[in-house]
């Protein structure tokens, strides 16, 4: 089974410019996670998608980030402008149906340097 | 709200010795928690869950961890470390009852295993 793709690996940007990253979960899964992870913090949710739509973004900088994930399959993740407080490894993951006992399968991340 | 601590950021261990990575979690229900690892520049990858089910978990690599409801723990462990399980160790809880069931982590826990 194929594992959650996402790219790119590594990305290096300057503040105030703009990123997009990518996320192609599990066939099957509905829900999929875009978390994000400070170096020697553990992963923080920024949104959550049932399908195609949004569960829960709370901790969404919505001035900022923007996500999407059209016909409920992969998923993109976007940050404009970006700061750097932004450089962080921003983590995919995605589950199947379940409730609350049903673990998360993480992707590789993408790790963000903003300068 | 749920939440996590994990004592102690930095563990080391000999190789051949006892690992324990503690975690205390706050829930006002009945939890969901999970362990899981991260090797360098990779992705999260799930040790072990609890679904209230046996307290005593037995994972993968030969981990386990067990739940004790009295002291609010869930302290992984494993009898003798391997040098490839230097890595660093997150535990989280679902949101369970909840419309989400994101993953609330802690901070993390960087196992060293000198040999």
């Amino acid at each position: 089974e194929a594992g959650v793709a996402q790219s790119p690996r590594y990305k290096i940007i300057e503040k105030r410019q703009s990123v997009a990253f990518w996320c192609n979960p599990i066939s099957g899964h509905a829900t999929l996670y875009w978390y994000q992870q400070i170096l020697g913090q553990g992963p923080k949710l920024l949104i959550q998608f049932q399908n195609n739509g949004v569960v829960d973004d709370s901790q969404l900088p919505k001035d900022r980030f923007s996500a999407e994930r059209l016909k409920g399959v992969d998923s993109t993740l976007k940050i404009q402008p970006a700061k750097l407080e932004d450089s962080a490894v921003y983590l995919c993951a995605s589950s199947p149906p379940g409730t609350g006992n049903t673990e998360a399968f993480f992707g590789q991340g993408t790790r963000l340097t903003v300068v | 709200a749920q939440s996590v601590t994990q004592l102690g950021s930095h563990v080391s261990v000999s190789e051949g010795a006892l690992v324990l990575l503690r975690c205390n979690y706050s829930s006002s229900v009945p939890p969901y928690l999970f362990w899981y690892v991260q090797y360098p520049n990779q992705g999260l990858q799930l040790l072990l869950k609890y679904t209230s089910a046996a307290t005593l978990v037995k994972g993968i690599n030969g981990f386990e961890a067990e739940f004790k409801k009295s002291e609010t723990s869930f302290h992984l462990t494993k009898p003798s470390a391997h040098m490839s399980d230097a890595a660093e160790y997150f535990c989280a809880v679902s949101d369970y009852g909840g419309a989400t069931n994101k993953l609330i982590f802690g901070t993390g826990t960087l196992l060293a295993v000198q040999p």
